[in-house]
């Protein structure tokens, strides 16, 4: 059973504009969420995170929102530049000691010029 | 730059073969974990240490031998592999018990079991 679902493998944005990739998790114990950027041949880069108890967190061009009642976060990038171009993973946790973050399938992000 | 560093970066070994992954960081943080990430795949987690014990093992079998002989290292000791467990092997490291606290994950090594 996959508890954290990226149900689009890839998207395709503007140079720009806004990039949305989405998240869905069955867990409703979770309470702590990730994203991480992924380049080919290189480990994850964490991008941002959110607490459960939070709805919105921004650093930045990134910012990601949390709907509990859905099981739903987003992770939003604005203005979407070349270099963002990566997999993003979306990942969840228990925060009990050391995490047993559970990744996402990714989302292949593409952002043409 | 990566501040979880692995060593090495990439591997080949045949299947009767016995070596090393290694990973290190310098960050503070008392837990480590090994994950596995086959191709177009998430990272799949394997194990983790808190202060220096073991904490979770997923079910991996025994020809994975973890090691963390300090709060800064962390190695997995591989014997008698297969050509199935051929994949990109990666360390991360977090603090334990901090709300906040990402995974910091090293670049990896990509292991091939011929």
């Amino acid at each position: 059973d996959q508890q954290v679902k990226q149900n689009s493998p890839s998207l395709s944005v503007q140079e720009g504009r806004i990039s949305i990739l989405n998240c869905d998790y069955t867990n409703s114990m979770f309470d702590y969420f990730l994203w991480y950027k992924k380049y080919p041949a290189e480990g994850p880069t964490f991008l941002i995170s959110i607490s459960s108890i939070k709805d919105k967190n921004e650093d930045g061009r990134f910012t990601v929102f949390l709907n509990k009642s859905a099981k739903h976060l987003s992770l939003h990038i604005v203005p979407s530049q070349p270099g963002d171009s990566a997999v993003y993973f979306c990942a969840a946790s228990l925060i009990q000691g050391a995490q047993k973050l559970v990744f996402g399938q990714g989302t292949r992000l593409t952002i043409n010029p | 730059d990566t501040e979880v560093t692995q060593t090495p970066k990439h591997l080949v070994m045949g299947m009767t073969n016995k070596k090393s992954l290694k990973c290190e960081q310098h960050m503070g943080h008392r837990a480590m974990y090994w994950y596995k990430q086959k191709a177009k795949k998430p990272p799949e987690l394997m194990f983790v240490y808190s202060y220096e014990k073991l904490s979770i093992n997923e079910s991996v079998p025994s020809r994975f031998s973890p090691e963390c002989p300090n709060s800064s290292l962390l190695n997995l000791h591989l014997h008698a592999l297969q050509p199935e467990d051929s994949a990109l092997y990666l360390c991360a490291s977090s603090h334990i018990g901090q709300g906040n606290s990402p995974l910091h994950f090293g670049n990896g090594t990509r292991l091939t079991v011929t």
